[in-house]
Parts: C-alpha cells; sequence; structure tokens
C-alpha cells in the first residue's frame, strides 16, 4: 500500500512554544490530507481537511487559530501547534488520500508539553 | 456520514477466525463500508473496504448484508499480531470527492494463544 511518513515521531516541548509536525506520502500524489489526534484510551480526531494550495477546513471546536495547518505541495502537509500548553499534549495523526480516495496513515507524532 | 455500532471488545482464539460485527443501519446508497484497525501507538492500517458486494483480499473478507445494514470483517486465521482496535466506518467514496472518515470507538480484539 501507500507510504505516508509523518516527522517527528515524537517530540517534547516547553509550554508557550510552537511545534510543526510534517506529513509526507512518499509514493503518490495526494491533494487531499486530514489531521486527527487522538487521546489515550480514546478513538481518533478529526480535526481538519487539508487541501493543497487552499485553506484548510477545520472541524468544529478545534481552533484554526492554535492549529494552523499548511498544505503547500501535492505530497507535504504540516500542522503547526501554536502557544502549545500541557493539555494540548496528544497523539497527533494525519492521512493521505490516493486519487482512488483510499486514505493511508502515517505513523503518528506524539506530543508531550511540559 | 451515517454512524456505526461495534461492540467494544472482543477475544479469539490465535488460528480461529475472527468475526468483527457492525451495524449501519441508516447507511446511504452511496456509502461505503470502510474497516481499519490500529496497533497500540501507531497509526491506523487500512484493512478492506466495500459497498455492497462481499470482497476479500490478502488480509480479511467482508460480508455485507443484503440491505446493507449491517457487515462482518473475518479475519480467517488470526494470530497474536492482529490484536488490535478494529474500526469500522461508512462513508461516501470515489475519487477524491470522497467523505472524510469519521472514527467510532471500534471493537478491541484481544487474539489469545
Amino acid at each position: 500500500g501507500a507510504v505516508v511518513s509523518q516527522h517527528p515521531s515524537w517530540v517534547i516541548c516547553k509550554s508557550g512554544t510552537s511545534v510543526k509536525i510534517e506529513c509526507r506520502s512518499l509514493d503518490f500524489q495526494a491533494t487531499t490530507m486530514f489531521w486527527y489526534r487522538q487521546f489515550p484510551k480514546q478513538s481518533l480526531m478529526l480535526m481538519a481537511t487539508s487541501n493543497e494550495g487552499s485553506k484548510a477546513t477545520y472541524e468544529q471546536g478545534v481552533e484554526k487559530d492554535k492549529f494552523l495547518i499548511n498544505h503547500a505541495s501535492l505530497t507535504l502537509s504540516t500542522l503547526t501547534v501554536t502557544s502549545a500548553h500541557p493539555e494540548d499534549s496528544s497523539f497527533y495523526i494525519c492521512s493521505a488520500s490516493t486519487l482512488a480516495g483510499e486514505q493511508y496513515f502515517g505513523p503518528g507524532t506524539r506530543l508531550t508539553v511540559t | 456520514d451515517a454512524k456505526t455500532t461495534q461492540p467494544p471488545s472482543m477475544d479469539c482464539a490465535e488460528g480461529r477466525a475472527a468475526n468483527l460485527p457492525c451495524n449501519h443501519s441508516t447507511i446511504s446508497g452511496n456509502e461505503y463500508v470502510y474497516w481499519y484497525r490500529q496497533i497500540h501507538s501507531q497509526g491506523p492500517q487500512y484493512i478492506i473496504h466495500g459497498l455492497k458486494n462481499n470482497e476479500t483480499n490478502e488480509m480479511a473478507s467482508l460480508i455485507i448484508t443484503e440491505d446493507r445494514k449491517s457487515s462482518t470483517l473475518i479475519l480467517p486465521h488470526a494470530t497474536l499480531r492482529d490484536t488490535a482496535v478494529y474500526y469500522c466506518i461508512v462513508r461516501v467514496g470515489g475519487g477524491n470527492q470522497g467523505g472524510k472518515l469519521i472514527f467510532g470507538q471500534g471493537t478491541e480484539l484481544s487474539v489469545k494463544p
């Protein structure tokens, strides 16, 4: 199947700083990418849909000014958590959609805010 | 997107078939049934999807009832590595016009020796 990577796989940052997470589709072009967040013992929660060259669409309750999404190319989308706080500590997962509509997920990024 | 209902947990003996049920009684005619699984602390892995016909691939089989209100994912010979949370999701399929995936709580499958 198609491969999606994320970088970094884990990151620890101090409260008030910003963190950028990258999501790349390695062997296919993805005009649409998605960002999810997952807290311990919970299911994945969709945060936003990212379309190449246009503004992301955020799900209800997700602060667009806090979670900045950029999808500058067909193989790269980035999520920046701005002014991170401990409650933003979570497992962040991206997925990329092929032309056939199948979504492949990255391995996730574990963010810990101290 | 229609919602799905799955049992929260199931056990299966290693080497036996694992049958994971899913109810999606409000599914629309253009919505597909997708199955993903998530092994602890990893990203979800695509398993299989279907519209109305039964489907089979190297990982699993998907049986969809004739009225499409429910489906069953079958892992024919479960191994310990199949221990994971299995998610049944319905969404509009087809190209990049496909709808977003909304995850429910899934079924936590434990394969035991």
